[in-house]
């Protein structure tokens, strides 16, 4: 069955200092994976996605991914956390020939100060 | 303008009563989706749409209904309301158009539902 696994429900990450959200999918065939933001009582927003084209996959608000087959992962980074990052992060992965999304159950990132 | 627009934002209502999400799309997207958001769970798809005549059950369609009344338009209905459907919903799109691995979803800003 597929599934999707955001390793961490909380991040706490310092203003500046880079950001990791881990995201792990199990997926029959090559499948799109997306990221989505879900700011405070706001929809959600696409960051970015995989369609398998480059591995590394730029997104909006210089977020980027590494889609890597061998360890079923796409993790989410940023460099640098900017307050206005603060929000829940969300890892989709939709296999290949399929209609359904399948959801990971969310990452919310603080950014302090 | 929003592309996807969900009406009402926010709805309070009383157990066993009838409420009515309302869904629209300026995108001309043909596939519609209605799913609810609790904390800790993620997103969970209540019903699709992949044109005006065909519907599909997702996971959790038990006490929701929907209606499909245009290609823009996608209508999720509570028929007795209990308090264990207060959530958050979305309804998204997306168009098969385009083809394989570029298909995305496309989300509405939600409604907050409250049934006390």
């Amino acid at each position: 069955a597929q599934s999707v696994t955001q390793l961490d429900s909380h991040v706490s990450v310092s203003e500046g200092t880079p950001v990791l959200l881990r995201c792990n999918y199990s997926s029959s065939y090559s499948p799109s994976l997306f990221w989505y933001v879900q700011h405070p009582n706001k929809g959600l927003q696409l960051l970015l996605k995989y369609t398998s084209a480059a591995t590394l996959v730029k997104g909006i608000n210089g977020f980027e991914a590494e889609f890597k087959k061998s360890e079923t992962s796409f993790h989410l980074t940023k460099p640098s956390a900017h307050m206005s990052d603060a929000a829940e992060y969300f890892c989709v992965v939709r296999p290949s020939g399929t209609y359904k999304y399948i959801f990971g159950t969310g990452t919310r990132l603080k950014v302090l100060a | 303008d929003a592309d996807v627009t969900q009406t009402p934002r926010n709805r309070i209502t009383k157990t066993g009563k009838r409420i009515m999400l309302e869904c629209s799309q300026t995108k001309g997207h043909d596939r519609m989706y209605w799913y609810r958001q609790d904390p800790g769970l993620g997103l969970r798809l209540i019903y699709y749409s992949f044109d005006v005549k065909d519907i599909n059950k997702g996971e959790i369609s038990d006490g929701y209904s929907v209606s499909r009344q245009a290609q823009a338009k996608f209508s999720l209905s509570l028929e007795s309301a209990i308090p264990n459907q207060t959530a958050l919903y979305f309804c998204a799109t997306s168009d098969t158009r385009l083809a394989g691995l570029r298909e995305t979803q496309y989300f509405g800003p939600g409604t907050r539902l409250l049934v006390l």
